[in-house]
């Protein structure tokens, strides 16, 4: 599965969008890009994922480019409670015991 | 709305005794998942279950045996704890499969089991 390189954290004011971004330029043409978050002391959560349209859903918006070399996470009114740690992955499943590699991910802090 | 549900929550286990986290899903899920994450780590992969009656091993099988037992339930057992598996386990179901139309579909997480070996 391709590597993903992502900012170590963010901070975002209460309100407004949080564009969490997602380097992944080894991708090959049948990877998907996920993104998961973990709030602490929790399990980790699905947010969405893609493979070349951008998506959206109830919790957030996915931007990939036309080269698919990265993509951008949009949480559009972020709130106290989004603070957490976002992991962007790649993967093509259910290939090779269908790992999630989890990174370093982002942590983002919501601040009032 | 359950999703998956895993118990226990917390344990503390002495070095060289055994025990059984269970995990049930809910959502009618082909596959599951056995993941531990140590502190300021990701998650890898245990054992994993594409199939009610499979498992197959993932990263870090070894001290580990695991059970599918219908489709809902996925234990793991640690036969002889050591301190070295001290961490939280998390379990995780999809709908995902090999084959046919559901190959890419994400994961669905429980809480985790916290686990301590002294």
């Amino acid at each position: 599965d391709a590597k993903t390189t992502q900012p170590p954290s963010m901070d975002c004011a209460e309100g407004r969008a949080a564009n969490l971004p997602c380097n992944h330029s080894t991708i090959s043409g049948n990877e998907y890009v996920y993104w998961y978050r973990q709030i602490h002391s929790q399990g980790p959560q699905y947010i969405i994922h893609g493979l070349k349209n951008n998506e959206t859903n109830e919790m957030a918006s996915l931007i990939i480019t036309e080269d698919r070399k990265s993509s951008t996470l949009i949480l559009p009114h972020a709130t106290l409670r989004d603070t957490a740690v976002y992991y962007c992955i790649v993967r093509v499943g259910p290939a090779r015991g269908n790992m999630l590699t989890f990174g370093g991910g982002t942590r983002l802090m919501v601040k009032p | 709305n359950a999703g998956v549900t895993q118990t226990p929550k917390f344990q503390v286990l002495k070095t060289g005794q055994s025990m059984t986290l269970q995990c049930a899903q809910d959502m009618n899920h082909n596959s599951m998942y056995w993941y531990r994450q140590d502190p300021g780590m990701g998650l890898r992969l245990i054992y994993y279950s594409a199939s009610e009656g499979t498992t197959d091993k993932g990263e870090v099988p070894n001290g580990y045996n695991v059970s599918r037992l219908n489709k809902r339930e996925f234990s793991l057992r640690l036969e002889s704890a050591a301190p070295s598996q001290t961490s939280v386990y998390f379990c995780a179901s999809s709908e995902e499969r090999e084959g046919g139309t559901r190959r890419n579909q994400p994961q669905h997480f429980g809480d985790g089991t916290r686990l301590s070996i002294l």
